[in-house]
């Protein structure tokens, strides 16, 4: 069965602390990796899209990798105004279905 | 700026009422899908479409409808709402394509009393 787990469920660091979350997946044929932000009460938003193992992308504070089993959303020195919940979604090579499965997200915490 | 656009933020609804959900998008996106997210559960696909008049039941389709007559309008129906079906709702639409990100709504905090 296809899944997607995030960990931990919940991060708290003090602001300028970096670390990294974790989103792990078993799937057959992945055909993307996104990784969203959510802030409570609103919508996702989409940060980035990978697609092939070590393929790396960054913005700002934060910068996602992708190996065969999992991939990496670090953050670098973070202000409190990157507190959200952070979840990432697979893409699978299913024909004619485009669906994105999510995992249940690391909510994000920066003590200032 | 991109738009998905959802019909309320907040609902109170009483068990046994038919429950109308409206999304609508401005981004001429072919793919449009309903997820309903739930602490600890994380988003779960209800229904998703890729055409017009086009719809596929997701991982939950189970006490839910939809409807698509426009290709800009989703619509997520509870025939008749009960309350395990209190949930934050979320809209999101996608251009096809595997390379394509998705755009959600703000979200509908729907309370079945």
């Amino acid at each position: 069965e296809d899944q997607v787990t995030q960990s931990p469920e919940a991060l708290r660091l003090q602001e300028g602390e970096s670390s990294s979350l974790n989103c792990s997946y078993t799937v057959s044929g992945l055909r993307g990796l996104f990784w969203y932000r959510q802030d409570p009460g609103k919508g996702p938003e989409f940060l980035f899209t990978l697609y092939s193992a070590g393929e790396e992308k960054e913005k700002e504070r934060l910068k996602a990798t992708l190996t065969k089993k999992e991939s990496f959303l670090h953050i670098t020195a973070p202000k409190p105004e990157d507190s959200a919940t952070y979840l990432c979604a697979v893409r699978l090579a299913n024909f004619g279905n485009e669906k994105l499965t999510f995992g249940t997200g690391t909510r994000l915490t920066i003590i200032p | 700026d991109v738009k998905v656009t959802q019909s309320s933020r907040y609902l109170v609804k009483r068990t046994g009422e038919k429950v109308f959900l409206e999304c609508v998008q401005d981004m001429d996106h072919e793919n449009m899908f309903w997820y309903r997210q739930d602490p600890g559960l994380g988003l779960r696909l209800i229904y998703f479409s890729y055409d017009v008049k086009m719809k596929e039941k997701g991982d939950i389709p189970e006490g839910y409808s939809v409807s698509r007559e426009k290709k800009e309008r989703f619509s997520l129906i509870l025939e008749s709402a009960s309350t395990n079906q209190t949930s934050m709702y979320l809209c999101a639409s996608t251009l096809r394509g595997w390379n394509t990100e998705a755009f959600f709504g703000q979200g509908t905090r729907l309370t079945v009393v």
